[in-house]
């Protein structure tokens, strides 16, 4: 069974300083793996993506993570956070296990909060 | 080209009362799922609908039906609203079996008194 841990509820930094948002997974098969942002009172958009091509996946905004897969981590990062980087941010574990058998399991979320 | 689009942003319910929420998407997609999303608990998918015609139950089913009413359309119905469904709704959907990415609609915010 596929399971995600975004290892802090609540993250503050400074605005220009880096940020890094921390997220494990355990997956069965070759997982493919996402990062959601939602701003207050909106939808999801997607922020990047890994689908078992380059470790180090570029999203939009200045995010990048970085698959390990030694270490079952995916975590996001920035090197300088903006004002409007404050939102909820999702970690997504996707599993397909032939048969067109196709699960998505969402982390808990990890809101960050940018300080002026 | 409107994406997922869905109806309503915001309904307040008394228990025991029944309402549809309507999700739609423009994008010729063949999976579409809902979700609901509670605090602190992320988002957990209550059905979804793989192709036009087929319906799946996910983690949290109980209280819901759904309806994939044709290719564009998938509906979530409660019958008989419970304080316990107070949450945000999120319909999605998905392209081809191999494009794993799923577009979110912007949600529908459902108060249960």
């Amino acid at each position: 069974a596929q399971s995600v841990t975004q290892l802090d509820s609540h993250v503050s930094v400074s605005e220009g300083t880096p940020v890094l948002l921390r997220c494990n997974y355990s997956s069965s098969y070759s997982p493919s793996l996402f990062w959601y942002v939602q701003h207050p009172n909106k939808g999801l958009q997607l922020l990047l993506k890994y689908t078992s091509a380059a470790t180090l996946v570029k999203g939009i905004n200045g995010f990048e993570a970085e698959f390990k897969k030694s270490e079952t981590s995916f975590h996001l990062t920035k090197p300088s956070a903006h004002m409007s980087d404050a939102a909820e941010y999702f970690c997504v574990v996707i599993e397909e296990s032939g048969g067109s058998n196709y699960k998505l399991t969402f982390g808990k979320g990890t809101l960050l909060t940018v300080n002026p | 080209n409107a994406g997922v689009t869905q109806t309503p942003k915001f309904q307040v319910l008394k228990t025991g009362q029944s309402m549809t929420l309507q999700c739609a998407q423009d994008m010729n997609h063949n999976s579409m799922y809902w979700y609901r999303q509670d605090p602190g608990m992320g988002l957990r998918l209550i059905y979804y609908s793989a192709s036009e015609g087929t319906t799946d139950k996910g983690e949290v089913p109980n209280g819901y039906n759904v309806s994939r009413l044709n290719k564009r359309e998938f509906s979530l119905r409660l019958e008989s609203a419970a304080p316990s469904q107070t949450s945000v709704y999120f319909c999605a959907s998905r392209d081809r079996e191999w494009e794993e990415t799923q577009y979110f609609g912007p949600g529908t915010r459902l108060l249960v008194l």
